[in-house]
């Protein structure tokens, strides 16, 4: 079993739609989580960290279940800028720094 | 956040040969690491770059094949030796940055290589 699971999608969606992303890890001592968006030949660029409480930014909503082991990425009314890869990265036990990828699930909207 | 430089960003050689990639950051940061991200891949840690230590290296990763140097604290190289069309791939390095918990990493623009 991977660390870090994703969907792969494809998720296609129209503009103003709402989609949600699940990822989830097995490492039940995993400290950090996060979102990034990666365009296509472009390096990966960090979205929103998640936190305990969960938190939003703007049209962006990130959920953290550590009972059940998910972090989850919501997106509110998508635009066509937001067709990208979105990977969930996981820091394991000990503050390592180290990330565990996901491999990604890629949104296409639609006009 | 942090402003990272890579070179080259890309470059096609030949197998058997050797590219050293390197990694500027334009603040000292204590963290820095290398990825490989394989065609279609997510991506995986090859390392952590200890400034003034041997770097960490993952599993199914040797300093034999990934050399790498951490002169100081914006700086660090990788070199991919002896390679095989298998090392073609993007190399990204990335830092940490502390402001608080959690401390967040951000990714230099990747350096694409092609091994012939």
């Amino acid at each position: 079993r991977k660390e870090v699971e994703q969907d792969p999608g494809p998720f296609n969606v129209p503009e103003g739609a709402t989609v949600a992303f699940n990822c989830t890890y097995s490492n039940s001592a995993s400290q950090s989580f996060f979102w990034y968006r990666q365009d296509c030949r472009k390096e990966p660029k960090l979205l929103m960290s998640v936190y305990s409480s969960g938190n939003e930014d703007g049209r962006f909503t990130a959920q953290l279940n550590r009972a059940s082991q998910y972090i989850s990425l919501l997106i509110r009314d998508s635009k066509l800028s937001d067709s990208a890869t979105y990977l969930c990265a996981v820091i394991g036990s000990g503050n390592t720094g180290k990330l565990i990828f996901g491999q990604g699930t890629t949104l296409q909207v639609k006009p | 956040s942090a402003v990272i430089s890579q070179k080259p960003s890309r470059d096609i050689c030949q197998r058997g040969t050797s590219l050293t990639i390197q990694c500027q950051v334009d603040s000292q940061v204590t963290m820095m690491f290398w990825y490989r991200q394989q065609p279609g891949q997510s991506l995986t840690l090859i390392a952590t770059a200890n400034q003034g230590s041997e770097a960490t290296y993952e599993s199914g990763f040797v300093i034999d094949k990934f050399p790498i140097s951490r002169p100081n604290l914006t700086f660090s190289t990788l070199t991919v030796s002896n390679m095989s069309p298998e090392d073609s791939s993007i190399y990204l390095c990335s830092v940490e940055v502390y402001r608080e918990e959690p401390y967040e990493q951000y990714f230099g623009p990747g350096t694409r290589l092609t091994v012939t």
